[in-house]
């Protein structure tokens, strides 16, 4: 089956400074692979996805992300942090076969000021 | 403006009533998707549609039903069977395989 583990629930960071958020992922096959970030009361708001071809991927608000198969991760990632990044994100998968998206538990990040 | 549309934000329930969320997307997308989050945790799949007048269920389908007669929409029903609906409800559409999920805004559902 397929999966995506988000090991940190919470990644604290100070503005100005680099972010990662981390994702794993457990698939059969080629995996796509997507990033969303969801403000408080609001529904998610897509980022970017990895479907096939370069392995950093690029995205909206300057985040990008790394697809690494050996390590079967995909990270997000932004060289800059600001205050108004702090949300929740979610990675996710798609199962293959069938059109059900899955997504991790989510990695709150707080960028201080 | 092209879009998914939930409705409404805020819906309170009584004990023992159904309760239905609508949901319409004007993207011409096929599938569609019914999501709870509750507080603290991810989303977990309620039930999904690839196409019109078919559906399947998700990983928490139990005191939940969907319904798919149009394209454009897919409408949940909170039953008086699911004994903890209190949850923030998304629902969610794409299209082909390779492509992105597009999410409506939420609706807040809370048992009163």
């Amino acid at each position: 089956a397929q999966s995506v583990a988000q090991p940190e629930d919470q990644v604290n960071v100070a503005e100005g400074n680099p972010l990662t958020v981390k994702c794993t992922y457990s698939v059969s096959g080629n995996p796509y692979l997507f990033w969303y970030v969801q403000y408080p009361n609001r529904g998610l708001q897509f980022l970017l996805k990895y479907i096939t071809g370069d392995n950093l991927v690029k995205g909206s608000y300057g985040f990008e992300a790394e697809f690494n198969k050996s390590q079967t991760s995909f990270h997000l990632k932004k060289p800059s942090a600001l205050v108004s990044d702090s949300a929740l994100y979610f990675c996710a998968v798609r199962d293959h076969g069938t059109y059900k998206y899955i997504f991790g538990t989510g990695t709150r990040l707080k960028v201080l000021a | 403006d092209g879009g998914i549309t939930q409705s409404p934000k805020y819906l309170f329930r009584k004990e023992g009533q159904n309760v239905t969320l609508s949901c319409e997307q004007n993207l011409n997308h096929d599938a569609m998707y019914w999501y709870r989050q509750d507080p603290g945790q991810g989303l977990r799949l309620i039930y999904y549609s690839q196409i019109v007048n078919d559906f399947q269920k998700g990983d928490i389908a139990e005191g939940y039903s969907v319904s798919r007669e149009k394209k454009e929409s897919f409408p949940l029903t909170v039953t008086s069977a699911q004994k903890n609906p209190t949850a923030f409800y998304l629902c969610a559409s794409s299209i082909g395989e390779r492509n992105t999920i597009y999410f409506g805004e939420g609706s807040w559902l809370t048992v009163v």
